[in-house]
């Protein structure tokens, strides 16, 4: 089974400061992992992916986010912040090689950004 | 550009009322999935179609059907829809040799 546990509902950060949106799975096949963003009254929008290639992935937006196997996690970053960057964030995994591929998505964490 | 399109963006109904909302994609993939989204919450997915084989999650309500008469095009049909079943409706398609799903920008369902 998959599961995804992302870690601090709310998360606000001042404008230009560090974001970090923290992601931890579990799965008992190798995943993939993904980054989505969500703004108010729109879809998901993919920021980036790992699909078992570099573990340091860059997504769109400055935003990257690093594979660690041992930690079984994915967390999200971007050395600075815009307002533009307030939106809701989620992280998501799938089974790697799976027809369906059926996401498993975390609760998601709300970005603040303060001027 | 190649999208994933869903109409309306907004749908209000009323209790009991059939509804049907409509997803279309110029991207050519063979999966698609219907997501409903609640208010600070996680999209939960309802169910998908793998070309013309449609796979309901165990969880989706009765109420809740979809058909899919070509590539381009899904519906989601809500029998009687219930005060509860306002939310987001979120459509998204993938290629089946790809691991990345497309949403669409949603259809947000008001139930009256």
């Amino acid at each position: 089974a998959q599961s995804v546990t992302q870690l601090g509902s709310h998360v606000s950060v001042s404008e230009g400061a560090l974001v970090l949106l923290r992601c931890n799975y579990s799965s008992s096949v190798p995943p993939y992992l993904f980054w989505y963003v969500q703004y108010p009254n729109q879809g998901l929008q993919l920021l980036l992916k790992y699909t078992s290639a570099a573990t340091l992935v860059k997504g769109i937006n400055g935003f990257e986010a690093e594979f660690k196997k041992s930690e079984t996690s994915f967390h999200l970053t971007k050395p600075s912040a815009h307002m533009s960057d307030a939106a809701e964030y989620f992280c998501a995994v799938s089974p790697g090689s799976s027809n369906t591929g059926k996401l498993i998505f975390g609760q998601g964490t709300t970005l603040q950004v303060k001027p | 550009d190649a999208m994933v399109i869903q109409n309306p963006r907004y749908q209000v109904t009323q209790f009991g009322k059939p509804v049907t909302l409509s997803c279309s994609q110029t991207l050519n993939h063979n999966v698609m999935y219907w997501y409903q989204q609640k208010s600070s919450q996680a999209p939960k997915l309802l169910f998908h179609y793998y070309d013309k084989d449609f796979n309901n999650e165990a969880d989706t309500p009765d109420n809740f059907q979809s058909r899919r008469p070509n590539t381009s095009f899904c519906f989601l049909d809500i029998r009687s829809p219930g005060l509860g079943d306002a939310a987001m409706y979120l459509c998204a398609t993938r290629w089946d040799l790809g691991e990345t799903q497309y949403f669409g920008p949603g259809t947000r369902l008001l139930v009256l």
